[in-house]
């Protein structure tokens, strides 16, 4: 298997400008985890998805963030309208069950950059 | 190329023992930057212990300290007096000088009352 698929892995947009992150999970990974990193604040999780549903968002920051997974082998994160606070790499993730001790595959992570 | 290797997906130990995770790590970066989460079941990533690769000292927080051995490209997690509250999975990481990270896929550590 290819593993966890990101794209692009560099966006650089300016303020306002809405923003589309795509994950492929591996085949067969029932969950789908979307993560933020910045050296400030670490690593976020955003949201994760078992089964194509949304089970947390909690960490999504705030409504200019929405995530879908549309079906088993897609999922996007889009911020709209985007602000350079939003600079960060975005690391998607997939497990087989969604289980709290499952194996974690992450990808290579997009890095974004808003002027 | 980099990459970060867990070889342990499932570790436990007995409250008040102490547990070593294990972490190796390939980069042909001279300056980098490796890190340790962890994520307990509410899923939320906490940043346990980040260590500089130039630094020889290695980092400890309270109970939380690594084995950084750069020559050997090793980084072990050790816990000391472990809690229950230290049941969570544990991330591996690596930053080069790009800000770039790379992860390992994880060690699942049950704490056992």
């Amino acid at each position: 298997d290819a593993g966890v698929i990101q794209s692009p892995r560099h966006e650089v947009t300016e303020m306002g400008q809405e923003v589309t992150l795509r994950c492929k999970p591996i085949s067969g990974h029932n969950s789908l985890f979307w993560y933020r990193q910045t050296m400030m604040r670490g690593l976020e999780l955003l949201i994760y998805f078992n089964n194509n549903v949304p089970i947390d968002d909690s960490g999504m920051p705030e409504d200019r963030f929405s995530a879908k997974m549309p079906n088993a082998s897609f999922s996007t994160l889009k911020i709209q309208p985007s602000e350079p606070r939003d600079s960060a790499v975005y690391f998607c993730a997939s497990s087989l069950s969604g289980m709290a001790t499952d194996t974690q595959y992450f990808g290579p992570g997009t890095r974004l950059t808003v002027l | 190329a980099q990459t970060v290797t867990q070889s342990q997906p499932e570790m436990s130990v007995q409250e008040a023992e102490t547990v070593t995770l294990s972490c190796t790590y390939d980069t042909s970066e001279n300056n980098y930057y490796l890190f340790w989460y962890k994520q307990p079941p509410s899923r939320q990533m906490i940043l346990v212990i980040r260590q500089e690769a130039y630094k020889q000292q290695n980092a400890t927080e309270n109970r939380f300290s690594v084995n950084f051995q750069k020559a050997a490209k090793s980084f072990s997690l050790k816990i000391s007096d472990s809690q229950l509250g230290d049941t969570a999975m544990y991330f591996c990481a690596l930053s080069n000088t790009g800000n770039q990270f790379y992860f390992g896929t994880g060690t699942s550590l049950t704490v056992i009352p």
